[in-house]
């Protein structure tokens, strides 16, 4: 079945303490994103990647890191979470290059809460 | 810069009643436009898309939308509302440069159906 998955679904954690939410796709989409979502402000792009190797700022990426070391994977780090960073977070992948008209398929969401 | 607005926050409709969801967008170029819909707890569902060709757009779920270029506007309709369609619904923008691989999303429209 192509997917989108995420990893954690649910997590709560402290200020300072470093985690990664892992994504994954089976579709061999060259694009992928991150978003947030928060209420009232719908969802805003954080980081995205056009290829393996390749990423760039969305339009909230601060207190955000990513990587792109393989095709499939799109892993979303924090490193020092603060509660501001406390929200609903999609990954979702596109493809197969840059331009394509196809769609966006999101993973389920992970929600994250930082005390 | 592209942006979509969705002035409508939130929704009531009874079943059976017919539904419109507003959607303007500010882009300056022919812009690729969409409708996600998010059910509580889940993921977002990709409900139709325009790129170019007929104004009048087909969706899943009995879902239709019209491209107004005149009124910079891509409304979402449906003739009759069931209990299922209560959710939410985000309207996005891509431009002819990244297609649907980088999308700023409305706000969104959370609509409550009536039994």
């Amino acid at each position: 079945e192509a997917q989108v998955t995420q990893n954690p679904r649910y997590l709560i954690t402290v200020t300072g303490k470093k985690l990664t939410v892992t994504c994954s796709q089976n579709m061999n989409h060259e694009y992928m994103s991150w978003y947030r979502q928060d209420p009232g402000l719908g969802l805003r792009q954080i980081y995205y990647s056009m290829n393996v190797e390749v990423t760039d700022k969305g339009d909230v990426p601060e207190g955000y890191k990513v990587s792109r070391k393989e095709k499939r994977n799109f892993p979303l780090i924090l490193e020092s979470p603060s509660p501001n960073q406390t929200s609903l977070y999609f990954c979702a992948s596109s493809g197969p290059g840059q331009g394509s008209y196809n769609e966006q398929f999101f993973g389920p969401g992970t929600r994250l809460t930082v005390l | 810069a592209q942006s979509v607005t969705q002035p409508d926050i939130h929704i009531t409709v009874s079943e059976g009643a017919s539904l419109e969801l507003r959607c303007n967008y500010s882009y300056g170029a022919t812009p690729y436009l969409f409708w996600y819909v998010q059910s509580p707890g889940q993921g977002l569902q990709l409900l139709l898309k325009y790129f170019s060709g007929d104004t009048l757009v087909q969706g899943i779920k009995g879902f239709e939308a019209e491209f107004k270029r005149s009124q910079s506007s891509f409304n979402l309709r449906k003739p009759s509302v069931h209990w299922s369609d209560a959710a939410e619904y985000f309207c996005a923008v891509g431009t002819a440069q990244t297609g649907a691989n980088n999308l700023f999303f409305g706000t969104g429209t959370r609509l409550t159906v009536i039994p």
